[in-house]
């Protein structure tokens, strides 16, 4: 399995560029989740799905969109991307239930100018 | 509000130190809790998990320990070596609408050869 992957690993972007970073799985988990990470604020809950057709808002939404078509899939829009959107991305899948292990991509790395 | 804080910060150590990294959590109602290691650029990898019902977890040189009534979380790594260095992230999960993980903000741990 080749686990939670994500594309890109590193993204520059303008203020007011759009840009989709990309998640997948391959383990047939039910939750997805995205999160970012910022210094001196751990990790953040941005948007998550319990399952494919079904996302929700986490702590941080405002300027993202997620939509789940696949089970395998679930990316992240940024609409019109901000210098406060400069952070470090992960993508994280768990099977479901309220005891299992949650894994995580290896993150994307977003720069906003 | 559910907050968690992992203390110290910052550790050094010589190797083949045992060393705890602590964590606290100011809700006690969860359903499990998760120690991750981080490595720099990397991902986040899944060291040990929890349940709310024990009181510890063993792998290896690992074992975590959980008072659930008190909050508190320990991660104990016996006979540290240069290849721990890393931060160490502590991470409960509650239930809820979202189910989620809440994340401190890390010990980063460098063992000294």
């Amino acid at each position: 399995n080749a686990g939670v992957t994500q594309t890109p690993k590193f993204q520059v972007l303008k203020t007011g560029q759009s840009m989709t970073l990309q998640c997948a799985q391959d383990m047939n988990h039910e939750y997805m989740s995205w999160y970012r990470q910022d210094p001196g604020m751990g990790l953040r809950l941005i948007h998550y799905s319990v399952g494919a057709g079904i996302t929700d808002q986490g702590e941080v939404p405002n300027g993202y969109n997620v939509s789940r078509s696949t089970t395998e899939d679930f990316p992240l829009r940024l609409l019109s991307a901000a210098p406060s959107q400069t952070s470090v991305y992960f993508c994280a899948s768990r099977r479901g239930g309220l005891t299992d292990t949650q894994y995580f991509g290896p993150g994307t790395r977003l720069t906003v100018l | 509000k559910q907050e968690v804080t992992q203390i110290p910060a910052a550790l050094s150590v010589p190797e083949g130190e045992n060393l705890v990294l602590n964590c606290s959590f100011t809700d006690s109602a969860i359903y499990n809790l998760q120690w991750f290691r981080q490595d720099p650029g990397k991902g986040l990898t899944s060291l040990l998990l929890i349940q709310s019902s024990q009181r510890e977890q063993t792998s290896g040189r690992l074992n975590a320990s959980l008072d659930k009534s008190s909050g508190r979380s320990t991660l104990y790594i016996a006979a540290s070596q240069p290849g721990d260095s890393a931060t160490y992230l502590c991470a409960p999960r509650y239930g809820g609408a979202t189910n989620k993980l809440i994340f401190g903000t890390g010990t980063l741990l460098a063992v000294q050869p």
